[in-house]
């Protein structure tokens, strides 16, 4: 069974522009969580989504946002990029809502913001 | 509001050894779950503990819950370099699937 799914691997972007990140989930799973790790800090929960609604949102500013398409997979977007913005985004899946569903993430991709 | 302490963040043991990691969190909560981190690499499920008492082994490490203390442990028998890595608990509630993880322990395990 495949696993989490994230592209790109890295993505360079200059301040000011807008970044997009996939995450494909495991199939049938239908939650996706998007997680920032900056270095040197821990993960922070940015958004949740399920059923193609956006269900929770992490302490992040409006211009970290994101979709859930038909496919369960997501998008990630993050406009007028700021330097602090340059971190690890981690996706994960799990099978539903509530519940002990565990979360199983991704390989992560490397925002770096020049 | 949900806070998750970890502690040590950083960990230096000899192969061989015991240690202890420790993860407090502030309010009540459904589950807590471990997970590892190698460099550069994503997180790896280790344990999932969802009721005060909860033990589960796997190899060298054994994670423990106590809810009523909001602690949890993993606890690493006998050292070996694979062991290397960071390893980080979350804290998660049944209602809104957001999970709070702790800062992590970057643990070396040395020869």
């Amino acid at each position: 069974e495949a696993g989490v799914t994230q592209s790109p691997t890295h993505l360079i972007k200059t301040r000011g522009q807008q970044a997009t990140l996939r995450c494909s989930p495991i199939s049938g799973h239908t939650s996706v969580y998007w997680y920032q790790q900056a270095l040197g800090l821990g993960l922070q929960f940015l958004l949740w989504y399920d059923e193609g609604e956006e269900r929770n949102r992490g302490n992040f500013p409006p211009r970290f946002s994101g979709r859930q398409f038909p496919n369960y997979s997501s998008e990630l977007n993050v406009n007028a990029l700021e330097l602090e913005d340059s971190a690890l985004y981690l996706c994960a899946s799990s099978k539903g809502m509530g519940g002990s569903y565990e979360q199983y993430f991704g390989p992560g991709t490397r925002l770096t913001v020049t | 509001e949900l806070k998750v302490e970890q502690n040590p963040l950083f960990l230096s043991m000899q192969e061989g050894k015991n240690y202890t990691i420790y993860c407090n969190y502030s309010t009540t909560s459904d589950r807590l779950y471990w997970y590892r981190q190698d460099p550069g690499k994503s997180l790896e499920s280790l344990f999932v503990l969802l009721s005060n008492g909860a033990v589960k082994q796997e190899g060298r490490l054994m994670a423990s819950l106590d809810t009523k203390a909001r602690l949890s442990t993993l606890h690493i028998t006998a050292a070996v370099h694979d062991l290397s890595a960071t390893y980080f608990c979350a804290v998660g509630r049944w209602n809104n699937n957001d999970m709070r993880f702790g800062a992590g322990t970057r643990l070396t395990v040395k020869p």
